[in-house]
C-alpha cells in the first residue's frame, strides 16, 4: 500500500513531442505529489509538486495532471527538449515538509532526441 | 550559495569493510535526510537528523547508521559491507519539517567488492 508504482521505465522522445510519465499510488492518506529530475551525476531536484484539491498544475513546458479517484498522476512534458534528457521520478507523501515520508517511484529515463 | 555537498564521490569498499559517507547542508539547514539509490530502484529513505538528533530511520538494518554534528554536517556508516549495498547515497536537506522543501546533493557512489 505504500508503493509508488512508475511507467514507463524508459521513454524516448523525439524533439518537439510531448513526454508522458505515469505513476499510481494505493495509499489516500497521500497529499503531496511532487516530480524530481536528475541528471546523470547530480541529485534529484523538485521539478514541480500537486496537492489533490487541483487537477492540474502547469509550469512552464512542464504539466502535471492528478486523478483522484483513479489514484493516478502523470507528467506532461510539452515540446520535449534535448535538454529535457534526465530521469524523472514521482514521488508521495502526507504533507509536503514529510521528506522522510516520501515514497519515490522507481524513476523513468526519458531520452530526447534532436 | 553554495548547495548541500557530499563527500567522496565515489568510493569502494570490499565485503565486510565499513564505510563513512559525509554529508554538507546548504547553509541555515538543521535537517539532513539520506537515501539509497540503488539500480533500477527509486530512492528509498535511510535517516532523517534534525537538530543533532535521529528523527526517523527507513526499514533499513542497524548496521546502517549515522550522527550529525553541531554544525549540522552528517556522516552515514554503513558497516559489514554486503554487495548488495553498492549504491548511489543521497543526502538532502531542509530547514526543517513544516512546509520545507528538501534539497539533494550529487551522492556518493559506493562500490562493494
Amino acid at each position: 500500500q505504500q508503493q509508488v508504482k512508475q511507467s514507463p521505465q524508459s521513454l524516448i522522445v523525439q524533439k518537439g513531442g510531448i513526454s508522458i510519465i505515469n505513476c499510481a499510488y494505493e495509499n489516500t492518506a497521500f497529499d503531496y505529489f511532487p516530480w524530481y529530475q536528475q541528471f546523470p551525476g547530480k541529485g534529484p531536484a523538485l521539478l514541480i509538486a500537486i496537492r489533490p484539491d487541483v487537477s492540474e498544475k502547469k509550469e512552464g513546458r512542464f504539466t502535471i495532471s492528478f486523478n483522484k479517484s483513479a489514484k493516478q498522476f502523470s507528467l506532461h512534458i510539452m515540446d520535449s527538449q534535448p535538454g529535457d534528457s534526465a530521469t524523472y521520478f514521482c514521488a508521495a507523501s502526507n504533507g509536503v515538509g514529510n521528506t522522510d515520508k516520501l515514497i519515490f517511484g522507481t524513476g523513468t529515463r526519458l531520452q530526447v532526441f534532436p | 550559495e553554495a548547495g548541500v555537498t557530499q563527500s567522496p564521490t565515489h568510493l569502494i569498499k570490499t565485503r565486510g569493510q565499513q564505510a563513512t559517507l559525509r554529508c554538507s547542508p546548504i547553509s541555515g539547514h538543521t535537517s539532513v535526510y539520506w537515501y539509497q539509490q540503488a539500480l533500477g530502484l527509486g530512492l528509498q529513505f535511510l535517516l532523517w537528523y534534525d537538530e543533532g538528533e535521529e528523527r526517523n530511520r527507513g526499514n533499513f538494518p542497524p548496521r546502517f547508521s549515522g550522527r550529525q554534528f553541531p554544525n549540522y554536517s552528517s556522516e552515514l556508516n554503513v558497516n559489514a559491507l554486503e554487495l548488495e549495498d553498492s549504491a548511489l547515497y543521497l543526502c538532502a536537506s531542509s530547514l526543517g519539517r513544516e512546509n520545507t522543501e528538501a534539497f539533494f546533493g550529487q551522492g556518493t557512489r559506493l562500490t562493494v567488492v
